[in-house]
């Protein structure tokens, strides 16, 4: 079983439709959970991150971390065609660094106008 | 656009070749990383530096070298690659190692071995 699980999509939805984007885990002891948006020909961007459980928002953003289904969640209001990318998932435990983070292999989102 | 450049952008080399993969940050982070990103695949860490030190390497094969002159500077040297070596390199850079949250990705070398 992988680590972090995350659908490879791609998900079709149509302007200013919710959407909804997810990631499993294995590890109890991942305890930062960062999303990452990646366009095409493009590294990734950081959007988000959370600590341990909770919801976080930034704008049309909101981040959502259960921890007791190991279950992470990115949602986006109003989605725009900018916001077509792929979306990275990645977490890592409390008392380490770049070395013990794990990434989602990305969902490839369309927001068709 | 971010403050972390990548030279080249694109590269095919044979798998005898020699090269080396430029990466320089603008942001005064003290941490540098390279990742390979290969299709429908996980980022994959493959080095870490910190205040120019080695501090993490990912199991990476010996044709995969990395140097870091400075904290601004990160190099990866190339040499008898393999085809399954082509991906999409990156390189990242953060105020430490412990804020990888933080962490500012450049545009990438998207890498083709013959």
């Amino acid at each position: 079983q992988k680590e972090v699980e995350q659908d490879p999509g791609p998900l079709s939805v149509p302007e200013g439709a919710i959407v909804s984007l997810n990631c499993t885990y294995s590890n109890s002891a991942f305890q930062y959970f960062m999303w990452y948006r990646q366009y095409s020909r493009k590294g990734p961007e950081l959007l988000m991150y959370t600590y341990s459980s909770g919801n976080k928002e930034d704008g049309r953003f909101t981040a959502q971390v259960d921890k007791s289904s190991k279950y992470i969640s990115l949602f986006i209001r109003d989605s725009q065609p900018s916001d077509s990318a792929t979306y990275l998932c990645a977490m890592r435990p409390r008392e380490t660094g770049g070395f013990k983070t794990i990434f989602g292999a990305g969902t490839r989102l369309f927001v068709k106008a | 656009e971010t403050g972390v450049t990548q030279t080249p952008r694109h590269l095919v080399m044979g798998m005898t070749n020699k090269k080396s993969l430029k990466c320089e940050q603008h942001l005064g982070h003290n941490a540098m990383y390279w990742y390979k990103q290969s299709a429908k695949k996980p980022l994959e860490l493959m080095f870490v530096y910190n205040f120019k030190e080695q501090t993490e390497n990912n199991s990476v094969p010996s044709r995969f070298s990395p140097e870091c002159p400075n904290s601004s500077h990160l190099f990866l040297h190339l040499h008898t690659l393999q085809p399954e070596d082509s991906a999409l390199y990156l390189c990242a850079s953060s105020q430490d190692r412990l804020l990888v949250e933080t962490q500012y990705f450049g545009p990438g070398t998207r890498l083709l071995v013959l």
